[in-house]
């Protein structure tokens, strides 16, 4: 257990349906990664927060996805109108300004 | 041409056996990381390194920053190493974000 949190740990949800992530970080950690992982591959960027300013987006995020993390502890992911090609592990991390990322066990997303 | 290559994708040894897994990237960084996945998601830090060697029980993790190489060793290899192996790039500026390999996929046999 490195600390971090992730909830659900499973979804699966009919294509179209909205769902919702949270990660809750290691509570002093000022950063908040998330990534996303398909089946065998690695793991990529989608966004970070520090505190509660969300600083940089990778093109993989599209308009249908948003993250917050309204009081610089927690973060959300939402994904709307889901599709099949959402289908993945769901990754957040978080992190000291220049420390080690500390990973979350994950949540596995699956759109029927 | 990702920027972060892993050689082997799949590696599987005997009990006891040294092994070696190399990660190349093309991207300038702060940092490099080793990481572990166990089957079900969660990922481990093994390893941050910007240079020279690093060492923790039976993993050495070294890395060559003018080659852009880096190499994790895994001696007397056990059973319970089996897992996939992920190296990760840091970026220096961009918030530290960290830029994947694909993974090597090891399994150690009794």
């Amino acid at each position: 257990d490195t600390g971090v949190s992730q909830n659900p740990r499973h979804k699966i949800t009919k294509r179209g349906q909205n769902v919702t992530f949270r990660c809750d970080p290691i509570s002093e950690h000022n950063r908040l990664y998330w990534y996303r992982q398909t089946l065998g591959q690695g793991p990529e960027f989608l966004t970070y927060f520090q505190n509660e300013a969300q600083l940089e987006k990778s093109r993989l995020l599209s308009d249908r996805f948003s993250a917050e993390r309204p009081k610089g502890s927690f973060s959300t992911l939402e994904i709307q109108r889901t599709e099949q090609g959402d289908s993945a592990m769901y990754l957040c991390a978080s992190s000291l300004v220049e420390g080690t990322q500390y990973f979350g066990p994950g949540t596995r997303l699956t759109v029927l | 041409k990702n920027e972060v290559e892993q050689s082997p994708q799949n590696l599987t040894a005997q009990e006891g056996e040294f092994i070696t897994i190399n990660c190349s990237y093309s991207v300038g960084i702060s940092a490099l990381h080793w990481l572990q996945q166990h089957p079900g998601g969660g990922i481990v830090s093994l390893f941050m390194l910007s240079s020279g060697k690093k060492k923790h029980g039976r993993l050495i993790a070294t890395i060559n920053i003018q080659e852009k190489h880096s190499s994790l060793h895994i001696t007397a290899s056990h059973p319970r190493d089996s897992a996939v192996y992920i190296c990760a790039a840091q970026a220096g500026a961009a918030g530290n974000k960290l830029t994947f390999g694909g993974g090597t996929r090891v399994l150690v046999k009794p």
